[in-house]
This record gives C-alpha cells, sequence and structure tokens, in this order.
C-alpha cells in the first residue's frame, strides 16, 4: 500500500541547515509529485512548495524562494527538502504528500530551530 | 494567493447530532478543466492529516459515510451527520485550483 516514510525529527541552530527525507513506498514514484507542508506550533497548515518526480521541475511559495530546495531521488524513491538559513519560526513540523491529491501523507518531521 | 476562510475557528459538538463546517474562497475555484479542486483534510491530535473529501463531493476511500461535502464556486460546506467520538480534531480545506495551494485556518471539533 502507498506508504511516505520520513527522517527523525532534527535539532538545528539559528542559521543552520536541514535537510529532510520522504521514502515513498508502494506506488509507481515518477506518476507523481511530492508536496511539503509545514505546521508551526499549534498553528495551521501551509504549502512549502511541491516537486514533480518525473522531471524534477520545483514551485516554491514566495515566501520560501531563495532558502528551499527540493529535489528527487528516483534510484530510491526518495524526495528531500532541504531548508537554509534557519529561524526559530521554521520550527514546526514538516509534512510531505503525494501530489496531486495530497492523498497520501507521511508522518511529519518535528524540525526544531533553537541556539 | 487565493484565501481560505474557514467558520466556525471553534466547534463544540455533541455526540451523535450532526456538524457543518463552512468555507469560502477569495476567487472562485472552478478550474479552467471544469473541475473544482476543494478538499477537506482531518487532523486528529498527534497526527499527520487525513484527506476526506476530494473535489468538493468525493469521500475518499475508508472514509465514513457520514462525512459529505458540498458546495461550488466560492462557497463549500463539510458535513458530518452524526458526529462520533473519534472525530474529534481539527478539519482544514484546500483549494488546488489555483497556484500556490491554500489552506483555511483550520475548525477545532471539540465534544
Amino acid at each position: 500500500q502507498v506508504q511516505l516514510v520520513q527522517s527523525g525529527a532534527e535539532v538545528k541552530k539559528p542559521g543552520a541547515s536541514v535537510k529532510v527525507s520522504c521514502k515513498a513506498f508502494g506506488y509507481t514514484f515518477t506518476n507523481y509529485g511530492i508536496s511539503w507542508v509545514r505546521q508551526a506550533p499549534g498553528q495551521g497548515l501551509v504549502w512549502m512548495g511541491w516537486i514533480s518526480a518525473y522531471n524534477g521541475d520545483t514551485n516554491f511559495a514566495q515566501k520560501l524562494q531563495g532558502r528551499v530546495t527540493m529535489t528527487t531521488d528516483t534510484s530510491t524513491n526518495t524526495a528531500y527538502m532541504e531548508l537554509r538559513s534557519l529561524r526559530s519560526d521554521d520550527t514546526g513540523v514538516y509534512y510531505c504528500a503525494r501530489d496531486p491529491g495530497f492523498d497520501f501523507w507521511g508522518p511529519g518531521t518535528t524540525v526544531t530551530v533553537s541556539s | 494567493d487565493v484565501v481560505m476562510t474557514q467558520s466556525p475557528l471553534s466547534l463544540p459538538v455533541t455526540l451523535g447530532q450532526p456538524a457543518s463546517i463552512s468555507c469560502s474562497s477569495s476567487q472562485s475555484l472552478v478550474h479552467s478543466d471544469g473541475n473544482t479542486y476543494l478538499k477537506w483534510f482531518q487532523q486528529r491530535p498527534g497526527q499527520s492529516p487525513r484527506r476526506l473529501i476530494y473535489k468538493v463531493s468525493n469521500r475518499d476511500s475508508g472514509v465514513p459515510d457520514r462525512f459529505s461535502g458540498s458546495g461550488s464556486g466560492t462557497d463549500f460546506t463539510l458535513k458530518i451527520s452524526r458526529v462520533e467520538a473519534e472525530d474529534v480534531g481539527i478539519y482544514y480545506c484546500m483549494q488546488g485550483t489555483h497556484w500556490p495551494g491554500t489552506f483555511g485556518q483550520g475548525t477545532k471539533v471539540e465534544i
């Protein structure tokens, strides 16, 4: 069955970078894209960006332009999201979701940014 | 960006009674292909979001039939016909018609 498995929790200092992975199982990886969504503590869901697993095309939320990179490795069916120049307000849970549709989500990766 | 506005933001419910959440968008969600890409998600405490409804009214596999979605254009509704204890959580609408996709603020459903 379809499953998205994400990497473990991260603790980073302000100014550092974090790279979160999302490994896909149970479907043809290159037939879909992956969207990344983040959720600050006690807050709602915010779409961060999307990557096509077919050709690597990306679209990012304007607010994150220049700080985020999304990549895929089709040999391992894994998508990656890297966020640079971390700030305290980047603290939260980062989800990957199969797109189109947002029909399957990963369990989330908690990223804590603290000095 | 399209703004999605949900109401109410907090919804106290009684077990066995109906409940309804509204979602309105700042512009029409009818896509040029004729579809309306409006989804509803449930997020139980400590869990990932789970899609309940896609394209306004299509229920996902495994979603109880007490959940239903309706609406058109800019106004949409998620209804629970008879609330059960497992329905506690936060519900989000999301539009995928216009880039970037945007979520509503969430409606917290509590008994």
